[in-house]
């Protein structure tokens, strides 16, 4: 079965760190690039990162450039995301999400989604 | 950056109707839209995708058109199912963008 699992949601003090990670399963990981989602509370889904199969090419949303940083471990079929200088504004469902487009470099739609992990920024 | 917009934000319909979501990009896209379904505490689910390739296991009522900048997701004969929020996206170029939402709720 095709599977993302997201891990490490916690709530975390304005100005903490925290790193998220995404299993998945059920796919050659290495073929595609990986997204990161987020949602905030009633809100809508907003974009936040791309990373491409290899790990050499990395694309960040211009809210959390320079504070997030997204990797993948392909030995461990794993996605991460480490997120410092956290905010208020950070506080969302986060999403990984598989690309379908196996190629180098090309956007595709988001075909595979996890079920997300909470991230709460709040003293 | 590519700015989507959705219209309506909010929709009311009854099973069995015919409805219809627009999504407009800012400037040009070609086809690079896709159009993902949300039901409340689930994730996202990609239902089309190229403005109008239906993913694999999606229902064939639902379809999409449109290229450049305009485009519709159709639903001809609501079910019950169906009621959820619905996403266009466009992914012609970074960073990928979602619309901002359209609320499928019964009538």
């Amino acid at each position: 079965e095709v599977q993302l699992v997201e891990s490490g949601g916690v709530v975390v003090q304005p100005g903490g760190s925290l790193r998220l990670s995404c299993a998945a399963s059920g796919f050659t990981f290495d073929d595609y690039a990986m997204h990161w989602v987020r949602q905030a509370p009633g809100k809508g889904l907003e974009w936040v990162s791309l990373i491409s199969w290899d790990g050499g090419s990395t694309y960040y949303a211009d809210s959390v450039k320079g504070r997030f940083t997204i990797s993948r471990d392909n030995s461990k079929n794993s996605l991460y995301l480490q997120m410092n200088s956290l905010r208020a504004e950070d506080t969302a469902l986060y999403y990984c999400a598989k690309d379908m487009v196996a190629v180098a470099g090309t956007l595709g739609a988001f075909d595979i989604w996890g079920q997300g992990t909470m991230v709460t920024v709040s003293s | 950056a590519i700015r989507m917009t959705q219209s309506p934000s909010s929709l009311s319909a009854s099973t069995g109707d015919r409805v219809t979501i627009t999504c407009r990009a800012s400037q040009g896209i070609s086809s690079y839209l896709a159009w993902y379904q949300q039901k409340p505490g689930k994730a996202p689910k990609l239902l089309i995708y190229a403005a109008s390739t239906l993913q694999s296991g999606v229902p064939s009522r639902f379809s999409g058109s449109g290229s450049g900048t305009d485009f519709t997701l159709t639903i001809s004969c609501l079910q019950s199912e169906d009621f959820a929020t619905y996403y266009c996206q466009q992914y012609y170029s970074y960073p990928p963008a979602f619309g901002q939402g359209t609320k499928l709720e019964i009538k």
